[in-house]
């Protein structure tokens, strides 16, 4: 079964820093790669997706992430974060061959004003 | 507003009672999840439907739980003899379409549209 690991827990930033979470899975197989995002007192969304294609993926409010087939990573990037990406992200991984999406451990964003 | 909603939002109980969380999934999806997640960590799948029938289950999905979707629309987990290790937020979640697609062999990816979750307290 296939595996995730979200290297940071916990990440500090001020405003208008630059951002990258780390995500990496372990599966041999062809895979489809999301981040979700849970704000604080929020159920979890959607934040981008990646199925085939372009390995860079554009998703909501400035998110990007890329998708390094080599690497085995799908880390997601924002340049210039704002007080509103205080959150927690979570890396998923769903491997196509099965109905079972894992998640990651979750980092913790905290973007200081 | 995602649409799918969980009952109750918190329950507390005593070790070795029985419990019910309820999901209410958006309307036209006919896939189903049920995942643990605990503190410090990500969502744990526990088992999935697809319309009334339950596909998948975990391992962690000991005989003490249970989940049922009997008519394809809502769906209930039961914990029964609760145990302190029990406590967790157990989320729902629900998808038009699936990962893999049955018929064409070939994948559906769907995205997860998840409720707000149902915390358990077992003292």
């Amino acid at each position: 079964a296939q595996s995730v690991s979200q290297h940071n827990h916990h990440v500090i930033l001020s405003e208008a820093a630059s951002l990258e979470l780390g995500c990496n899975y372990s599966y041999g197989g062809t895979v489809n790669l999301f981040w979700y995002v849970q704000y604080p007192g929020q159920h979890l969304q959607l934040l981008l997706k990646y199925f085939s294609g372009d390995p860079l993926v554009k998703g909501i409010k400035g998110f990007e992430a890329e998708f390094i087939k080599s690497k085995f990573s799908f880390n997601l990037r924002k340049p210039s974060v704002q007080w509103s990406d205080t959150a927690e992200y979570f890396c998923a991984v769903n491997a196509r061959n099965n109905n079972d999406m894992r998640f990651g451990a979750g980092t913790r964003l905290t973007v200081k004003p | 507003d995602t649409g799918v909603s969980q009952d109750p939002r918190h329950k507390i109980t005593k070790r070795g009672q029985n419990v019910t969380f309820r999901c209410d999934p958006i309307s036209e999806h006919n896939r189903l999840y049920w995942y643990r997640q605990t503190l410090g960590q990500g969502p744990e799948f526990l088992t999935y439907f697809q319309n009334e029938a339950q596909l998948e289950k975990s391992r962690l999905l000991s005989d003490r739980f249970s989940a049922e979707r009997p008519k394809g629309s809502f769906s209930t987990l039961e914990i029964q003899r609760t145990e302190q290790g029990d406590s967790a937020m157990y989320l729902c979640a629900s998808s038009l379409g699936g990962f893999r697609d049955t018929i064409s062999r070939s994948a559906t990816p769907g995205e997860l549209f998840f409720g707000e979750g149902s915390r358990l307290t077992v003292l």
